[in-house]
Formats: structure tokens, C-alpha cells, sequence
């Protein structure tokens, strides 16, 4: 799998939207775009994900850029409740081994009043 | 998204005992499954792959005879950790891998088994 960067952290107000960008400049042609997150003590949580379109969900956004070697997810109006670690993952799909995830060490995000 | 649930979701043992966390996926089928460990303020580490009816495909490192792992139906894995100490202490949590309906290859994940080894 190709590896991704983060930001190590941010900071957003609760209300406003919450960027977290994505860097994966290796991303092969097959490979999707992952993100989850976790809250602190639970297991990680889809949000979205995408090849190269944008895409949407009651969740969050994701921009993909045009060249698909970065991306951000959009939480459009962020709450206390989605103060987490945020991991940005790419891995191919449906391929004959299972595709596995491979966890880098994230976005921290805090979203504070 | 899909249901994974693991059980226990916390467990205390005595050091030289066995645990067994159990995976299950409670509105898919699922061929495949994961195991993860994760330390205190570490990221997530894959530790198998777990296949409906075949032998777990273990990470470099993982010692397959101490994390024995079954999965024997389309919606359930287990891990056993066998002679436990202290140093596997830790938070496991396991994967499910859904291939139909919308979600298109997605793995949902449970909410995590909190092992403490005395």
C-alpha cells in the first residue's frame, strides 16, 4: 500500500468546518482513498471513501485532487463528538490477497468551544 | 455501515492463562477478517488475517502458536492468547471485511477488547 502524511494535529471550533489533508503522492492507479477515524478507547469508524471523484455522505466530504496525490476529508460542521484521531489510508480493492489497511499515526483533531 | 461486535469488551487474566476474544459480524457475511493490537498512544498494528475456513495469515513477528486465531464460519473469528503476560497486555480489535451492497470492500472494525495481564 502506498503511504500517506498528515498533519500530526489541528485544532477546529466546534460549528466550523474541520480540513484534514492528505498527502499520498505514491498512490497507484488501483488504490482508493480511506479514511476513518477513532475516538479514544473504541474501535476505528469508517467515514468515506474514494477513487478520484468526490465524494459525500451524512458524515463527511472528500476532495480528491485532480493528479489523486492528496486529498481532505470535510467534516462540515464540526462537534465535540468528533474530537478523534483521523487516519487517511489507501489500499486497493477487490484484489485476490486480502486488501489489508496499514494505520500511519494519523490527525489528531480537537474540536474545542 | 455493518455491526462488528467483539466480546469480551474488557478482561483481566492471571499471567500463564489463555483469553479468547471473539469477532462478529452482525449484518454481513465475512470471508475475511483482521486482528489488531494497539498500545497506549500507538497506532493501530496489524497482526492477521483471518480466512472463513483456512489457516490466518500472520504479520511478520506475530507468533502464531501464542495468538491462535479460528475463524470457522462466515461471521465469526476468534483470537486466543495462550499463556498470557503481562506484556501482552493491550487493546485488541478486530476487522471485518464486507465484499457486497454498497459498501463495496469496506472492513468495519469492533469496538476493541481491553486485555490486562496480572
Amino acid at each position: 500500500d502506498a503511504k500517506t502524511t498528515q498533519p500530526p494535529s489541528m485544532d477546529c471550533a466546534e460549528g466550523r468546518a474541520a480540513n484534514l489533508p492528505c498527502n499520498h503522492s505514491t498512490i497507484s492507479g488501483n488504490e482508493y482513498v480511506y479514511w476513518y477515524r477513532q475516538i479514544h478507547s473504541q474501535g476505528p469508524q469508517y467515514i468515506i471513501h474514494g477513487l478520484k471523484n468526490n465524494e459525500t455522505n451524512e458524515m463527511a466530504s472528500l476532495i480528491i485532487t485532480e493528479d489523486r496525490k492528496s486529498s481532505t476529508l470535510i467534516l462540515p460542521h464540526a462537534t465535540l463528538r468528533d474530537t478523534a484521531v483521523y487516519y487517511c489510508i489507501v489500499r486497493a480493492r477487490y484484489t485476490g490477497t486480502a486488501s489489508k489497511l496499514t494505520f500511519g499515526t494519523g490527525t489528531r483533531l480537537q474540536v474545542t468551544l | 455501515g455493518a455491526v462488528v461486535s467483539q466480546h469480551p469488551s474488557r478482561v483481566i487474566c492471571k499471567s500463564g492463562t489463555s483469553v479468547k476474544i471473539e469477532c462478529r459480524s452482525l449484518d454481513f457475511q465475512a470471508t475475511t477478517m483482521f486482528w489488531y493490537r494497539q498500545f497506549p498512544k500507538q497506532s493501530l498494528m496489524l497482526m492477521a488475517t483471518s480466512n472463513e475456513g483456512s489457516k490466518a495469515t500472520y504479520e511478520q513477528g506475530v507468533e502464531k502458536d501464542k495468538f491462535l486465531i479460528n475463524h470457522a464460519s462466515l461471521t465469526l473469528s476468534t483470537l486466543t492468547v495462550t499463556s498470557a503476560h503481562p506484556e501482552d497486555s493491550s487493546f485488541y480489535i478486530c476487522s471485518a471485511r464486507d465484499l457486497g451492497g454498497r459498501s463495496t470492500d469496506t472492513q468495519y472494525f469492533g469496538p476493541g477488547t481491553r486485555l490486562t495481564v496480572l
